[in-house]
């Protein structure tokens, strides 16, 4: 987890208020990625970024936005949070194809 | 489709004795295939990859995984398993940026 941190690590909040995930890297990496994990699904892309201000969809990108403003930082956001995006969500840096990841937010939406 | 399986939820194997985590896939062109493990709490981490070349790779922790061009398959392996072992274990190719839905190690002692 070195190099990569995300910020909440845990959060609890009501269906359709909105809520942003921050992940943070001091490794200069130039590309990002945003995933959740759920039992029975593995890990699941949701959006990734390829630079500042550069970034796509993922598999499961339906109800999530995000930002890069700057190298260091990518930020995630549930605009209106819903019950099914209850999870747990890693950031992860890449390089040669490898990812190194972070140690995970846990959302839950009530 | 583009597609990593692993098979089995769960794998369980006693402290000592060999074990076998399987992952096939299905993916056009060159499979670069990799292998995670997660332990609890924790985020991903790497522990080997095959791009090219010899079949079967080492990886960290004496695990290693055979490519079966064949069989479509890349299991991961170990001579002898450790109750340290115990976690989730994800196969993958990142380079398509997909994720198979993870394997359950439990060693027993």
């Amino acid at each position: 987890d070195a190099g990569i941190t995300q910020s909440p690590r845990h959060k609890v909040t009501e269906t359709g208020t909105p809520v942003t995930l921050r992940c943070h890297q001091t490794e200069n990496h130039r590309y990002m990625y945003w995933y959740r994990q759920d039992p029975g699904h593995g890990l699941r892309l949701i959006h990734y970024s390829y630079g500042v201000k550069d970034t796509d969809k993922g598999e499961v990108s339906d109800g999530y936005s995000v930002s890069r403003s700057k190298t260091e930082d990518f930020l995630l956001t549930l605009e209106s949070a819903t019950s099914s995006q209850t999870s747990v969500y890693f950031c992860a840096l890449g390089s040669s194809g490898e990812q190194y990841f972070g140690p995970g937010t846990r959302l839950t939406v009530t | 489709a583009q597609s990593v399986a692993q098979p089995e939820d769960q794998v369980n194997v006693a402290e000592g004795n060999p074990l076998t985590v399987k992952c096939t896939y299905s993916v056009s062109g060159n499979p670069y295939l990799f292998w995670y493990v997660q332990y609890p709490n924790r985020g991903l981490q790497f522990l080997l990859k095959y791009i090219t070349g010899d079949n079967l790779v080492k990886g960290s922790y004496g695990f290693e995984a055979e490519f079966n061009k064949s069989q479509t398959s890349f299991h991961l392996k170990k001579p002898s398993a450790l109750v340290s072992d115990s976690a989730l274990y994800f196969c993958s190719n990142t380079d398509k940026l997909i994720f198979g839905t993870g394997t359950r190690l439990q060693v027993f002692p």
